[in-house]
């Protein structure tokens, strides 16, 4: 399986103040993905990447910004933490091929804003 | 715009009863369809995907589903529930074409409650 970490796993934050979330990947994979998830919601895509300063906005993206300098990273940054974005962020990648595409996600974040 | 639709929220059926989670999309195309499960505090495990071919695919843990391109569905079927499956499902879309970016499309969820 392709390795995807995400870090931290757990961060409790105060509103108004900014937190960076890390999604490592080891494989070069192009694409990689943020999502958070919220009751009811399911999964709604945050940001992607579609390669090294390739980024583009998804659903979600308001209160956000992500940035990937290197094709094994891509960090979300919430600029200024909300109560509204308390929530579980996972990252994923896409895998490409004839026989394994698919999507690999990481084990998540859970972000609390108080 | 391209939508994911699971219509059951909750649903709960009897151990040893038969299982079906439905899963709707809206798009021009053929997409990738996926189906995860979710169990509580964990991330989200595969179960099986569609790209192309027969439209009948098996997964894991005894799940299988059905690509039905005329109703635009691939619900999710299992003939024998068993506790250890309750959970929350999720059905997603992958819209490929050309130059797509492929964007992962989630429908909100289904939980599966197991009774004894």
């Amino acid at each position: 399986d392709a390795g995807i970490t995400q870090s931290p796993r757990h961060k409790v934050t105060e509103t108004g103040t900014p937190v960076t979330l890390r999604c490592h990947q080891t494989e070069n994979h192009r694409y990689m993905y943020w999502y958070r998830q919220d009751p009811g919601h399911g999964l709604r895509l945050i940001h992607y990447s579609y390669g090294v300063k390739d980024t583009d906005k998804g659903e979600v993206s308001d209160g956000y910004s992500v940035s990937r300098s290197k094709t094994e990273d891509f960090l979300l940054t919430l600029e200024s933490a909300t109560s509204s974005q308390t929530s579980v962020y996972f990252c994923a990648i896409r895998i490409e091929g004839a026989r394994t595409a698919g999507y690999t996600f990481g084990s998540g974040t859970r972000l609390t804003v108080v | 715009a391209q939508s994911v639709t699971q219509p059951d929220i909750h649903i709960t059926v009897s151990e040893g009863a038969s299982l079906e989670l439905r899963c709707n999309y809206s798009y021009g195309a053929t997409p990738y369809l996926f189906w995860y499960v979710q169990s509580p505090g964990q991330g989200l495990q595969l179960l099986l995907k569609y790209f192309s071919g027969d439209t009948l695919v098996q997964g894991i843990k005894g799940f299988e589903a059905e690509f039905k391109r005329s109703q635009s569905s691939f619900n999710l079927r299992k003939p024998s529930v068993h506790w250890s499956d309750a959970a929350e499902y999720f059905c997603a879309v992958g819209f490929y074409y050309g130059g797509s970016q492929g964007n992962l499309i989630f429908g909100k969820g289904t939980k599966l409650s197991v009774k004894p």
